[in-house]
This record gives structure tokens, C-alpha cells and sequence, in this order.
């Protein structure tokens, strides 16, 4: 079993939609939680973390984390064309030294 | 604030030669820095995670003597690539992290590519 899953995808969703990417892990005892947002032959830029249970908004993205469901998403609200990327959840297990796992990816395209 | 410059970001080498890779925390000073692979269409794989002044840690299936991990100060690590093969050709990214923060920065990636 993975320890980051996510959805492939490709997810594509309109201009000005909301776009929801998903992600599972199976270590019980992780810590933090990252979205990435990683651009074709670019390196990984970060969108933002989440510590606790509930939801954290930042602008037009907001993270959802449910410890118990082991589940965190991301929202992306009013999608812009721009947006359009590969987003990488990443987690930080527990004992860890703070090394990031991450899942494979979800690839997302904004149409105009 | 937090940038972290990774040099060069493409190079193209012969199959046999050695190939050094930068990474330097520009503004701040690295706790530990973290070196990854990444394939086309995969996630990124950590390769390695490094401390100034003592040896890499290698995860599992990684070869030691082949990926060389150097980290004199807290602002630079170096990767090597010896006898470089044609599957070694990738995305090489390295990141850093600091005390009092969660996040990792990442470099902006080398593109290796072996002929």
C-alpha cells in the first residue's frame, strides 16, 4: 500500500469552477500535510500546509485535513487557466527528521 | 525570504563521466537539506537526506557510491553523479529546511541528461 495516494487524474474543470483535489495516507501518526504545485519541468513550489483537523484557507485555496478519515483535499476556487499543473500532496511522517513523502500527483487542467 | 538556488539547472554529459550538482540555501541557513529523483509523469522520489557536516542518509535501493552527497556548510550540499549512465538521466531537486519551519524550499531542479 502507498503511503500518499492521490488521483491521477487528469481533472479538468471549466474557467471560474471550483476544483477539488484529494489525497489519502495510511500513517496514522503524520504530522503535517503540504500542498505542492508543480509545473511542467519546474520544480515543486508550495501552496500551503496544514497542521490540524478542519479547514485552512489561503486566497482562492483552501486544505481540508480529517485526521480520522486520514484524508486531506484541496480546494481551488474560481480555477483559472493558470492553475493548470500537476499538484502534489506531501506528508511528513511522523519520526520522520521532517522528510516529506509525497503522492504521485494529480494532473489538473482549468479550461478557458 | 527562504530561496534555494540549485545549479546547473540543465547538463548534458558522457556516458562514464561525473556529473556535480549544487544546492545553496541563499538566505538562510539549511537544518537539513534533501535530495530527489523524479522521473517523467511521477512523483518525486527522495533520494537521500543530508545534514551539514555529517554522512547521507540513503534510502533504500540508492546507491551510495554512485549518488555522492557532500554537505560542507549549512548553505550548500552537492550532489555527484559518478559514471553517469544513460538511466540516470532525470530531474535531480533538491530542498532545505530551517528551525521554526514547517515547509521544505525546494531548488529549482537539474535536468541530467546522459549520452
Amino acid at each position: 500500500q502507498k503511503e500518499v495516494e492521490q488521483n491521477s487524474g487528469p481533472l479538468s474543470v471549466p474557467e471560474g469552477a471550483i476544483a477539488s483535489l484529494n489525497c489519502t495516507y495510511s500513517d496514522r501518526g503524520s504530522q503535517s500535510f503540504f500542498w505542492y504545485r508543480q509545473y511542467s519541468g519546474k520544480s515543486p513550489e508550495l501552496i500551503m500546509f496544514i497542521y490540524s483537523n478542519g479547514d485552512k484557507e489561503d486566497g482562492r485555496f483552501t486544505a481540508q485535513l480529517n485526521k480520522a478519515s486520514q484524508y486531506v483535499s484541496l480546494l481551488i476556487r474560481d480555477s483559472q487557466p493558470s492553475d493548470s499543473a500537476t499538484y502534489l500532496c506531501a506528508v511528513n511522517i511522523a519520526g520522520s527528521a521532517r522528510q516529506l513523502t509525497f503522492g504521485s500527483g494529480t494532473q489538473l487542467t482549468v479550461l478557458p | 525570504g527562504a530561496v534555494v538556488s540549485q545549479h546547473p539547472s540543465r547538463v548534458i554529459c558522457k556516458s562514464g563521466t561525473s556529473v556535480k550538482i549544487e544546492c545553496r540555501s541563499l538566505d538562510f541557513q539549511a537544518t537539513t537539506m534533501f535530495w530527489y529523483r523524479q522521473f517523467p509523469k511521477k512523483s518525486l522520489m527522495l533520494m537521500a537526506t543530508s545534514n551539514e557536516g555529517s554522512k547521507a542518509t540513503y534510502e533504500q535501493g540508492v546507491e551510495k557510491d554512485k549518488f555522492l552527497i557532500n554537505h560542507a556548510s549549512l548553505t550548500l550540499s552537492t550532489l555527484t553523479v559518478t559514471s553517469a549512465h544513460p538511466e540516470d538521466s532525470s530531474f535531480y531537486i533538491c530542498s532545505a529546511t530551517y528551525f521554526g519551519r514547517p515547509e521544505a524550499f525546494f531548488g529549482q531542479g537539474t535536468r541530467l541528461t546522459v549520452v
